[in-house]
């Protein structure tokens, strides 16, 4: 079956520089969520987008941006990167803001 | 506001042996709860979830829980663990959010070390 595609799955930025992730969900989903990962801890949610309609934000920082387009994927495009922004970014989707999240298998991004 | 607690961050066992890693959630409205796991290097896999109906919950690989809503509890078993099965694993609880959405608010996770 089908599962959500992330895409690059590991990316190298330097500091200050800008990182775009990208997101496919499970065909026919409609909904996506970003979550970060960082090094041994809990995913934390960042935003979720249904029909493109973005919903409440999480711990996302302002200088990080989300969309959902017409085809359904999503783009988080992160600005001024920090060495904090270092963790495993994951996206999610779901058939439904209230369906059970299905998630992919991540992006790496690494900020030297 | 939702919450989960994961009581054990590292659970060894024997290869054969049972193992329970246990989850202790807070709500103040209905719940859905779900475990997932993350083996080394990859992305979150579901095992199972509880939404309503039964309390006992069977989901992949041979993973079992149970929904004790009075002790607030969604412990994740395995009668019998495999080398595979190590990995971490985090019980999630799905938390709203306005205009109809919901997000998962994870656990710190357990690790579960399977040993020959």
């Amino acid at each position: 079956a089908a599962g959500v595609i992330q895409s690059p799955r590991h990316l190298i930025k330097e500091k200050r520089e800008t990182a775009t992730l990208k997101c496919y969900p499970i065909p026919r989903h409609d909904t996506v969520y970003w979550y970060q990962q960082g090094p041994g801890q809990d995913p934390q949610f960042l935003i979720s987008f249904y029909e493109k309609m973005q919903s409440d934000k999480g711990s996302i920082p302002d200088r990080f941006s989300a969309q959902q387009f017409s085809d359904y994927h999503s783009e988080l495009n992160m600005s001024s990167l920090e060495l904090g922004d270092s963790a495993l970014y994951f996206c999610a989707s779901s058939l439904g803001p209230t369906d059970t999240q299905y998630f992919g298998p991540g992006t790496r991004l690494t900020v030297l | 506001a939702q919450s989960v607690t994961q009581l054990d961050s590292q659970v060894p066992v024997f290869e054969e042996a049972p193992v329970e890693l246990r989850c202790n959630y807070s709500s103040s409205v209905s719940v859905y709860l779900f475990w997932y796991v993350q083996y080394p290097n990859q992305g979150l896999q579901l095992l199972l979830k509880y939404l309503s109906g039964s309390t006992l919950v069977k989901g992949i690989n041979g993973f079992e829980a149970e929904f004790n809503k009075s002790q607030t509890s969604f412990h994740l078993r395995k009668p019998s663990v495999h080398i595979s099965d190590t990995a971490e694993y985090f019980c999630a609880v799905s938390a709203p959010l306005s205009g109809g959405y919901n997000k998962l608010i994870f656990g710190a996770g357990t690790r579960l070390a399977v040993h020959p």
